[in-house]
């Protein structure tokens, strides 16, 4: 079945560091794949999503490239802020899997001032 | 934007109580989901729904959890006898077609806490 594999956690920064969130999944057919982001008691929030290969998102500074080839989508940004503090989550969705979306563990981000 | 709201944003319910948990799809989606997200823990798939009758569900979607679409706006889960297990974040989600590239729209979340 479909999985995603992340980067474990936590990870903590300084304030104008760059991040990197490393994402793989393993998934039937062609998926779309997104990261989305959970703010400290709050919901889940879409961040950014590609649907093919080699497309890449982009939202907020924060940037991830579908690598077919490498079956990856590891999140980046150049220059994390005491407000991106979150926890990350890789997920895809395939049509062939009901349209369901598959998540991985998340990745806890601290970011110190 | 349009978006998936849900009801209540926290519930405490004493071991062995119902539980319904409401949601309000985006009005033009066709497919609803319910998704489980248990402290410091992965969001877990438990139930979709399409036209009407559940489409696919978890191990975690056993016989103590229902799911039901009452009035073609609201869309519910209910867990019969809750257990402290239960305890969790519990989101809804709905989306419009599943081909690929098609966003699947969450709402903020219901959190449980059974006692």
């Amino acid at each position: 079945g479909d999985s995603v594999t992340q980067m474990e956690g936590p990870v903590t920064l300084s304030e104008e560091a760059c991040l990197t969130i490393n994402c793989t999944y393993t998934a039937t057919g062609y998926p779309s794949l997104f990261w989305y982001v959970q703010y400290p008691g709050e919901g889940l929030q879409l961040l950014l999503k590609a649907t093919k290969a080699d497309d890449k998102g982009s939202n907020k500074g924060f940037e991830a490239t579908y690598r077919k080839e490498t079956t990856s989508f590891h999140l980046e940004k150049g220059s994390v802020q005491v407000s991106d503090s979150a926890v990350y989550f890789c997920a895809l969705s395939s049509k062939s899997n009901a349209g369901k979306s598959t998540f991985g563990d998340g990745t806890t981000l601290t970011v110190k001032p | 934007e349009p978006e998936v709201t849900q009801t209540p944003s926290h519930q405490v319910t004493q071991m062995g109580q119902e539980v319904i948990l409401r949601c309000v799809p985006i009005s033009n989606h066709l497919y609803f989901y319910w998704y489980r997200q248990i402290l410091g823990q992965k969001v877990e798939f438990l139930v979709s729904f399409y036209n009407n009758e559940i489409s696919e569900k978890s191990e975690i979607f056993d016989d103590q959890f229902s799911v039901e679409r009452p009035d073609g706006s609201n869309f519910t889960l209910k867990i019969r006898s809750t257990k402290l297990e239960d305890s969790a974040m519990y989101f809804c989600a709905s989306r419009t077609e599943i081909f690929s590239g098609n966003t699947i729209y969450f709402g903020e979340g219901s959190w449980l806490t059974v006692v």
